[in-house]
């Protein structure tokens, strides 16, 4: 089991649904991160947290909306999706975002997504 | 161009032999190179971090090494097992970000198959 849990595991939804993803952890963390995972290729960055304050969207569309209610929660609020937005979402954590003690990030395994 | 190349695509080894991954990078200047093992429909999992005034590092089977002078890395794998069937990702923490974020570039991963 990861110490950084997602919920739901699968998602199957409609492009006119909204839906949230959700991620928690209890180690700590201060940084929190949403990656999109398509199919056999290495996750992409679109969110990163850092003391419950947004640091980092990578240009994602507003059809994705980040929240982080408090230090253990990332939530990932979803409306009027595409097809294309099919994929695994990864949530990670960690102790800071500087890299002065190079800490890993701990990821959670994912919600797999499925618009119709 | 991917900044985080990595060598070969797939790789089919027998149980219980050894085997090498290779990773090449662009990203400059950097903080750390890590390696993730990803099993399928999981999230990524860290087996090693390196600064770049490392040469190597051990988490059991699992040896990295880092050639920052070529920006070069491998990672070796003793005696593999079954359950080393999995993606493994090399990334590269872009020092560029450092201080005030922890953007990590990922490369395009081994899909490595141990076989009976």
């Amino acid at each position: 089991d990861t110490e950084v849990t997602q919920t739901p595991k699968h998602l199957v939804m409609g492009m006119t649904n909204k839906k949230s993803l959700k991620c928690e952890q209890h180690m700590g963390h201060r940084a929190m991160y949403w990656y999109k995972q398509k199919a056999k290729k290495p996750p992409e960055l679109m969110f990163v947290y850092s003391y419950e304050k947004l640091s980092i969207n990578e240009s994602v569309p507003s059809r994705f909306s980040p929240e982080c209610p408090n230090s253990s929660l990332l939530n990932l609020h979803l409306h009027a999706l595409q097809p294309e937005d099919s994929a695994l979402y990864l949530c990670a954590s960690s102790q800071g975002i500087t890299d002065s003690s190079n800490q890993p990030q701990h990821f959670g395994d994912g919600t797999r997504l499925s618009i119709l | 161009k991917n900044q985080v190349e990595q060598s070969p695509q797939s790789l089919i080894i027998l149980e219980g032999k050894n085997c090498t991954l290779q990773c090449n990078y662009t990203v400059s200047p950097f903080s750390n190179l890590r390696w993730y093992k990803q099993d399928t429909g999981r999230g990524p999992v860290s087996l090693t971090i390196m600064t770049f005034s490392e040469n190597t590092k051990s988490n059991g089977r699992y040896t990295a090494t880092l050639d920052a002078d070529t920006k070069q890395s491998s990672l070796h794998i003793t005696a593999s097992q079954l359950s080393d069937s999995a993606s493994y990702i090399c990334v590269v923490s872009d020092a560029r970000y450092g201080g005030a974020t922890n953007k990590l570039i990922f490369g395009t991963g081994t899909l490595l198959a141990v076989q009976p």
